[in-house]
């Protein structure tokens, strides 16, 4: 099992749709959990993280964790095409030295 | 200016070729990490360095190897680059005692011929 999953998609939503991106993690241990945006021959960008189980809320994006099961989601409302992108999620692991990064789940915002 | 700064961009290099790869930092942090990434198999970790002093091996240190010449300054050598390690690579830096959060260089893309 790896330690990190996601479903590579491509995921198509439509303009204006709430796009929902989803992850899975092995390490009980985790603490603290990121998504990262990447376009294509760029680098990773910080979207939002978080550490408390519950929802996080930043404009339109709402993180939600689930640590009893092991699972961290990221919601997009009102998808917009430059939404267009590969997400990365990613977890502490290694007693919190390192993150450890999902293959990434690419998103494909329709006109 | 740009925070993290990688240097080359791109190269392109021969079998066999040492290659350097150089990552600099403005941010003041502490913590500094080597990325491959392939298409398909997300970010991998090669190495990392807590400071000058502190070097650690990530999951697939074989074939590479580093040096944190300062702080700010954390380099990538392929000794003897094979066609294998064909991919993007991204330096990354991190505050301790601040969130976990990584930031990134803007990646340099090897081709190995």
């Amino acid at each position: 099992q790896k330690e990190v999953e996601q479903n590579s998609g491509p995921l198509s939503v439509p303009e204006g749709a709430i796009a929902s991106l989803n992850c899975t993690y092995s390490d009980r241990g985790s603490q603290s959990f990121f998504w990262y945006r990447q376009y294509s021959g760029k680098s990773p960008e910080l979207i939002m993280f978080i550490y408390s189980n519950g929802d996080k809320e930043d404009g339109r994006f709402t993180a939600q964790l689930n640590k009893a099961s092991q699972y961290v989601s990221l919601l997009i409302r009102d998808s917009q095409p430059s939404d267009s992108a590969t997400y990365l999620c990613a977890v502490n692991t290694g007693g919190g030295n390192k993150l450890t990064f999902g293959t990434g789940t690419q998103l494909k915002v329709e006109l | 200016d740009a925070d993290v700064t990688q240097t080359p961009r791109n190269r392109i290099t021969k079998t066999g070729k040492r290659i350097m790869l150089e990552c600099s930092q403005t941010k003041g942090h502490d913590r500094m990490y080597w990325y491959r990434q392939d298409p398909g198999l997300g970010l991998q970790l090669i190495y990392y360095s807590f400071d000058v002093k502190d070097i650690n091996k990530g999951e697939i240190s074989d074939g590479y190897s580093v040096s944190r010449q300062a702080q700010a300054k954390f380099s990538l050598s392929l000794e003897s680059a094979i066609p294998n390690q064909t991919a993007l690579y991204f330096c990354a830096t991190r505050s301790t005692g601040d969130t976990d959060t990584q930031y990134f260089g803007p990646g340099t893309r090897l081709t190995v011929l």
